[in-house]
């Protein structure tokens, strides 16, 4: 079965600093995955996904995630974050024959000024 | 395009009731999916409703149950609530079933507090 594993909880980090929030999953064939941000009280909003081809993927928010395979590894990554860039982050894979999504447990990105 | 919507927004039960929790899908998409997010967690995958009918569950006892109606709306009903039931229950949309190519459009969700 696939899974997902966000190593870092919290990310605390100064407003236009570089930020990167780590995740890895288990291997698998084919792997599709994705980057989701949650602001409080909201649902769940895609940031960028990673289907097939170019293993550097970019998405809104001027967020960028790359996909390594041997070290089996998306990691999102901004280089310059703001205030409003404060919230929850997870990543996730599409997982089973059922297609569903599996998550990790998330990772709180604080950006303070 | 109308995004999902979820009611009701926030809900306070006790142990052993019941609950519904409704979901309008996003114009245009036939599959809803339900998920489950308790405190301090990732999203948990309970099901998805494809024309109508359950395809795919998660491990989700059978107290978890749903429905999905001919405009594609969808209702999650939770009998016999545990405390543990307390969450952010989330429903999610797509045109087909989830791939990569079919994403996810998630409601801003229903919490449900179980005392």
């Amino acid at each position: 079965a696939q899974s997902v594993t966000q190593l870092d909880s919290q990310v605390p980090v100064f407003e236009e600093a570089p930020v990167e929030l780590r995740c890895n999953y288990s291997s698998s064939v084919s792997v599709y995955l994705f980057w989701y941000v949650q602001y409080p009280n909201q649902g769940l909003q895609l940031l960028l996904k990673y289907l097939s081809g170019s293993t550097l993927v970019k998405g809104i928010n001027g967020f960028e995630a790359e996909f390594n395979k041997s070290q089996t590894s998306f990691h999102l990554r901004k280089p310059s974050v703001h205030i409003s860039d404060t919230a929850e982050y997870f990543c996730a894979v599409v997982g089973g024959s059922q297609g569903n999504l599996i998550f990790g447990k998330g990772t709180k990105l604080s950006v303070k000024p | 395009e109308t995004g999902v919507t979820q009611s009701p927004t926030h809900l306070i039960k006790t142990r052993g009731q019941q609950v519904t929790l409704r979901c309008s899908s996003q114009s245009g998409h036939n599959t809803v999916s339900w998920y489950q997010q308790a405190l301090g967690q990732g999203p948990q995958f309970i099901f998805q409703y494809y024309r109508e009918e359950e395809n795919g569950r998660g491990n989700f006892p059978p107290r978890f149950s749903g429905l999905q109606f001919p405009n594609y709306s969808s209702e999650l009903n939770v009998n016999a609530l545990e405390l543990d039931d307390s969450a952010l229950y989330l429903c999610a949309s797509s045109l087909g079933l989830v791939s990569g190519a079919n994403v996810l459009t998630f409601g801003a969700g229903s919490r449900l507090t179980v005392l």
